[in-house]
């Protein structure tokens, strides 16, 4: 697709449901992450996957949360147990690196999670 | 490691009133800087950004930041705001040779007033 393709676009769960979210990066990005962008604690960096070299947890909240990116493209984030404190709009971006690369990112529109 | 701060949360302006955000960050090593906004009801989208040379950098739609490598900070400024600059703010920064991750500040949510 032309841009970073996120779903679903709002999810509505009770507390303590599993939840997936899905991020199909820009075809050719070797680099995806993963942002938790909640009301006033601006953009809060949760993992970072970079070709096929180890991904950065370092942002995970807490063993609760977990993701994967299968065969280099596509993305999902897992939430297991979710709490009250998880709702908030989950921000997938993707990025082309190496020669040439200007290290911007490219936002898709997010996963509003509301966790009841 | 790297993070950022933005001091202004909100800022409330008339048309034509001249805009500037502030935007400073804590790393001891050379960085790359930016600018993201966020229209409402849109996504997020690179304004400007800083890798080397002139420290004055110029964005979409007038915008331009400043890197003042003493005072650690990279500042939005646009001489005359616009209705449709209403928006939310962010200045991110990325270590050189850290890859691609981007530390975010919190933001700046930005309403310009008729």
């Amino acid at each position: 697709g032309a841009g970073v393709s996120q779903s679903p676009s709002n999810k509505v769960t009770e507390k303590g449901k599993d939840v997936e979210l899905r991020c199909d990066p820009i075809s050719g990005h070797t680099a995806l992450y993963w942002y938790r962008q909640s009301l006033g604690q601006g953009l809060e960096f949760l993992i970072y996957f970079q070709g096929n070299s180890a991904p950065d947890k370092s942002g995970l909240p807490s063993d609760r949360f977990s993701a994967e990116r299968t065969g280099g493209s596509v993305s999902t984030l897992t939430i297991q147990r979710t709490q009250q404190e998880d709702s908030a709009v989950y921000l997938c971006a993707s990025s082309s690196t190496g020669t040439g690369a200007t290290g911007e990112l490219f936002f898709g529109e997010g996963s509003r999670l509301t966790v009841l | 490691a790297q993070s950022v701060s933005q001091h202004n949360h909100h800022v409330i302006l008339s048309e034509a009133a001249s805009l500037e955000l502030g935007c400073n960050y804590s790393y001891g090593g050379t960085v790359n800087l930016f600018w993201y906004v966020q229209y409402p009801g849109q996504h997020l989208q690179l304004l400007l950004k800083y890798f080397s040379g002139d420290p004055l950098v110029k964005g979409i739609k007038g915008f331009e930041a400043e890197f003042i490598k003493s005072k650690f900070s990279f500042n939005l400024r646009k001489p005359s705001v616009q209705w449709s600059d209403t928006a939310e703010y962010f200045c991110a920064v990325n270590a050189k040779g850290g890859g691609n991750k981007l530390t975010f500040g919190t933001g700046t949510q930005l309403k310009v007033e008729l």
